[in-house]
């Protein structure tokens, strides 16, 4: 079964508006999270890595105070896109490691992001 | 910096064959890699990872190799049927961290 949540799966708001989106992993603990962009028929992007109970370290070109992220617990971790534009629309997707495990990098789902 | 490339970007084939999908990468001092399976508008599921002390990892009718001195992995499918049709990606981790960069994947379409 899924080992890396995440909600909501899709969502649909309008320009301006904030968007929170929130990734878990379930039976493992996960002090480093993952969060990527995958725009359509393009690979995946790393946008940022989330850190547990520190600040999240962004990759060159995201502007951090659009995209908020928050590490408040072993298990989960939020993306907020704030202000949102059309432009931000895209597939977001975070991922989480089991340090203990021998698994390699566990995906979520995916959130499929409209801004309209 | 890391980077990871495969060839071809899209592949079709009839039912039955045994496919090779390519993937190379230009940092060696990676400690595994992963590949993954892409549904349209799907999340990633993990396939196979190969620790870096591996030469190969297999399930079912997969099996990949890496090839650390080269920078290069194959992922080999057995037998494929229609239900293999996705896209394919590899990734390798970059600069000795947890992050992972991605290929730009193989959309593969197997038809019956």
């Amino acid at each position: 079964g899924a080992v890396v949540s995440q909600h909501p799966s899709w969502v649909i708001c309008k320009s301006g508006t904030s968007v929170k989106i929130e990734c878990r992993s379930l039976d493992f603990q996960a002090t480093t999270m993952f969060w990527y962009r995958q725009f359509p028929k393009q690979s995946l992007m790393l946008m940022a890595t989330s850190n547990e109970g520190s600040k999240a370290t962004y990759e060159q070109g995201v502007e951090k105070d659009k995209f908020l992220i928050n590490h408040a617990s072993l298990t989960l971790s939020t993306l907020t896109v704030t202000s949102a534009h059309p432009e931000d629309s895209s597939f977001y997707i975070c991922s989480a490691r089991d340090r203990v495990g021998k698994r390699g990098t566990d995906f979520g789902p995916g959130t499929r992001l409209t801004v309209t | 910096k890391q980077e990871v490339t495969q060839i071809p970007a899209a592949l079709s084939v009839p039912e039955g064959e045994n496919l090779v999908l390519n993937c190379s990468f230009t940092d060696s001092a990676i400690y595994n890699l992963q590949w993954f399976r892409q549904d349209p508008g799907k999340g990633l599921t993990s396939l196979l990872l190969i620790q870096s002390s591996q030469r190969e990892q297999t399930s079912g009718r997969l099996n990949a190799s890496l090839d650390k001195s080269s920078g290069r992995s194959t992922l080999y499918i057995a037998a494929s049927q229609p239900g293999d049709s996705a896209t394919y990606l590899c990734a390798a981790p970059t600069g000795g961290s947890e992050k992972l960069v991605f290929g730009k994947g193989m959309k593969l379409t197997v038809n019956p």
